[in-house]
């Protein structure tokens, strides 16, 4: 079935310093890739997405990198801040716009002041 | 942006007891719904996928007969936990897309859901 494999499971930086996540997933006719954070007991939030069309996508400190290829994808943020601690999950939609998403596993990231 | 609202946020009920959890889309028709189902520090794991006026169509290893999701309208799917027991205690959320959303996927809040 279809799968989504993020690492690193945690990730710990120093504020002010880059944050990069990646992701690989297995269905070739995956074409719609959403980044979402989430806080503890709380729904997850999107805050990037990316479609199979489009290589890259930046928005502020935050960018994502799509290698169709590779089946490869990656979240970047840049000068980090405490503020960005949270668990960050990538996932995948398949072909067929059905929104069905697939999570991966989450990445725990914790911006030390 | 769109609004999608659960209800219950968190719920106690007893082992053996059946719950329900309603998922409503606020603000535009969703005719796709979604349940995920969280463990403590795990990720989202889709349970199913609930269309409007049709029966919902179950990932694999999810019991249909345990966890029953009406889709009647199109702001609103249920999840119904039935007799359920503390290894069913989770987080769960919904999502929904629909035309008025623009086919973007929106969460609810989620609910906790604690089995006694």
């Amino acid at each position: 079935g279809e799968n989504v494999e993020q690492h690193p499971s945690t990730l710990s930086v120093q504020e002010g310093d880059s944050a990069v996540i990646k992701c690989t997933y297995s269905d070739s006719a995956s074409n719609y890739f959403p980044w979402y954070k989430q806080e503890l007991g709380k729904r997850p939030q999107l805050i990037i997405d990316i479609r199979s069309n489009v290589g890259e996508k930046k928005d502020q400190r935050i960018a994502v990198t799509l290698n169709k290829t590779a089946k490869h994808f990656s979240l970047h943020i840049t000068e980090t801040q405490p503020e960005d601690s949270a668990v960050y999950f990538c996932a995948s939609a398949g072909s067929g716009n059905t929104g069905k998403l697939i999570f991966g596993q989450g990445t725990t990231l914790q911006v030390k002041p | 942006g769109a609004v999608v609202s659960q209800h219950p946020s968190w719920v106690i009920c007893k082992s053996g007891t059946s719950v329900k959890i309603e998922c409503r889309s606020l603000d535009f028709q969703a005719t796709t719904m979604f349940w995920y189902r969280q463990f403590p520090k795990q990720s989202l794991m889709l349970m199913a996928t609930s269309n409007e006026g049709s029966k919902a169509t179950y990932e694999q290893g999810v019991e249909k007969d345990k966890f029953l999701i009406n889709h009647a309208s199109l702001t609103l799917s249920t999840l119904t936990v039935t007799s359920a027991h503390p290894e069913d205690s989770s987080f769960y959320i919904c999502s929904a897309r629909g035309p008025g959303s623009g086919n973007t996927i929106y969460f609810g809040e989620g609910s906790w859901l604690t089995v006694v």
